[in-house]
């Protein structure tokens, strides 16, 4: 049961332009979302979160959005730099428990 | 603190062996996630644990599996007997319960079953 969902397996863009990463959900009581960056060989960190009564939260180059009527929530890098280049998951969680993750989206940012 | 620490970092073993894999959360934190990372589902939620008590193994995929938090500061997954399909990478997470912080990862175990 796949409560989380990144449909994208990949994503590729041309550095200094936009990456939009894109996850949906189908629990309803999640009220805490994470976006995670995964490099090879290293366990995932944590990029940024975001809380349901918030519908966008900006650190740096990296934006996430929600919309919770849709159960969904995005991620946007902008300007996209190469070291961006990693796997980057959605996480949903009810009250901080049982932390459900999504299959990831590879992101390739070419020079 | 030295942050979530797993052992070992990689481990090679024959089908139909027991394997057991280690970590040591970050002290203070009262949750504990095992993941197992494969293709198809990315971070898969195995079991999670709060102040040491199992509260979700939906995710233990067998009766092979099994895990254990006898204490605040250690947990073990088991999977015997093992199988070639078990090979993944396995992590290991810890956080605060109830705060709406990040969890925080270990760098897994890479198990290949032959």
């Amino acid at each position: 049961d796949q409560q989380v969902k990144q449909n994208s397996p990949s994503l590729s863009v041309q550095e200094g332009r936009i990456s939009i990463l894109n996850c949906d959900y189908t629990n309803s009581m999640f009220d805490y979302f994470l976006w995670y960056k995964k490099y090879p060989a290293e366990g995932p960190t944590f990029l940024i979160s975001i809380s349901s009564i918030k519908d966008k939260n900006e650190d740096g180059r990296f934006t996430v959005f929600l919309n919770k009527s849709a159960k969904h929530l995005s991620l946007h890098i902008v300007p996209s730099q190469p070291g961006d280049s990693a796997v980057y998951f959605c996480a949903a969680s009810e009250g901080n428990n049982d932390m459900r993750f999504g299959a990831g989206t590879r992101l390739t940012v070419k020079p | 603190d030295a942050g979530v620490i797993q052992s070992p970092r990689h481990e090679v073993t024959e089908m139909g062996q027991e394997v057991t894999l280690r970590c040591k959360p970050i002290s203070g934190h009262n949750s504990l996630f095992w993941y197992r990372q494969t293709m198809m589902r990315g971070l898969e939620l195995l079991i999670y644990f709060n102040n040491n008590v199992p509260i979700d193994d939906s995710g233990m995929p067998e009766d092979r599996f099994s895990a254990k938090m006898p204490n605040a500061s250690f947990s073990t997954l088991k999977i015997q007997p093992s199988e070639p399909r078990d090979s993944a990478v396995y992590f290991c997470a810890s956080t605060l319960t109830g705060t709406h912080t990040e969890a925080f990862f270990g760098q897994g175990t890479r198990l290949t079953v032959v």
